[in-house]
């Protein structure tokens, strides 16, 4: 059963700085993974998806990286803002069905 | 677009009561996903449907749970009868599968926060 976690559960950071957030999946056969934004009491935004055969995906700010063999994803958000504060998710979806498991997630604070 | 819509985005039950949730997707949209949110185990998928047809129903708790997809614009998930233990937000989503298993953006509604006391 493919499990995801995110550390860290919560990150508080100085308005500027670079940062990063880790995911990691058990069953590395995975079809691509994606990473959501999700702000309080709403619903989830999606920043990034990877395909299995990619190994990043840049939009703006962000760039999410994909390591499969190692069963691991990293976003990272360049120069963060207080706008950049919510709950940062990941989710991997299996080769041939579009089922997405979700982490837990990541809240993010991002402090003036 | 206005989006995915969800109603109501807030509904207080008590035990034992049927509650529906309904959904409409995205126009043009030919995949429906509901999902539900809690603290202790974070977004899990329920049931989703491609063409109004269901495809994989394995998230779907127990049989208190059923979801259907009349038609390509409306879908509803009902719990009959609720428990305390099914509080949580509960999302639908939608996106357009073109050429599976090509991925594809899934879009998120707003939630219906569920509360059986």
């Amino acid at each position: 059963k493919q499990e995801v976690t995110q550390i860290p559960a919560a990150l508080s950071v100085p308005e500027g700085e670079n940062l990063v957030l880790n995911c990691s999946f058990t069953d590395s056969a995975i079809y691509n993974l994606q990473w959501f934004r999700q702000d309080p009491g709403k619903g989830l935004t999606s920043l990034l998806l990877i395909q299995s055969s990619q190994r990043e995906q840049t939009s703006g700010r962000l760039n999410a990286s994909l390591d499969k063999s190692s069963g691991r994803s990293t976003l990272y958000i360049a120069a963060s803002q207080p706008g950049d504060s919510a709950t940062y998710l990941c989710a991997v979806s299996k080769g041939g069905s579009e089922k997405l498991v979700f982490g837990k997630g990541t809240k993010l604070t991002v402090n003036p | 677009d206005a989006g995915v819509i969800q109603s109501p985005r807030h509904e207080v039950t008590e035990m034992g009561q049927e509650v529906t949730l309904r959904c409409k997707p995205i126009s043009g949209h030919n995949s429906l996903f509901w999902y539900r949110q809690t603290m202790m185990r974070g977004l899990e998928l329920l049931i989703y449907f491609n063409n109004n047809v269901p495809i994989d129903d394995s998230g779907m708790p127990e049989d208190r749970f059923s979801a259907k997809m009349p038609n390509a614009s409306f879908s509803t998930l009902k719990i009959q009868p609720s428990e305390p233990r099914d509080s949580a937000v509960y999302f639908c989503a939608s996106g357009l599968s073109v050429l599976a298993p090509e991925p594809y953006e899934q879009y998120f509604g707003p939630g219906t926060r569920l509360t059986v006391t």
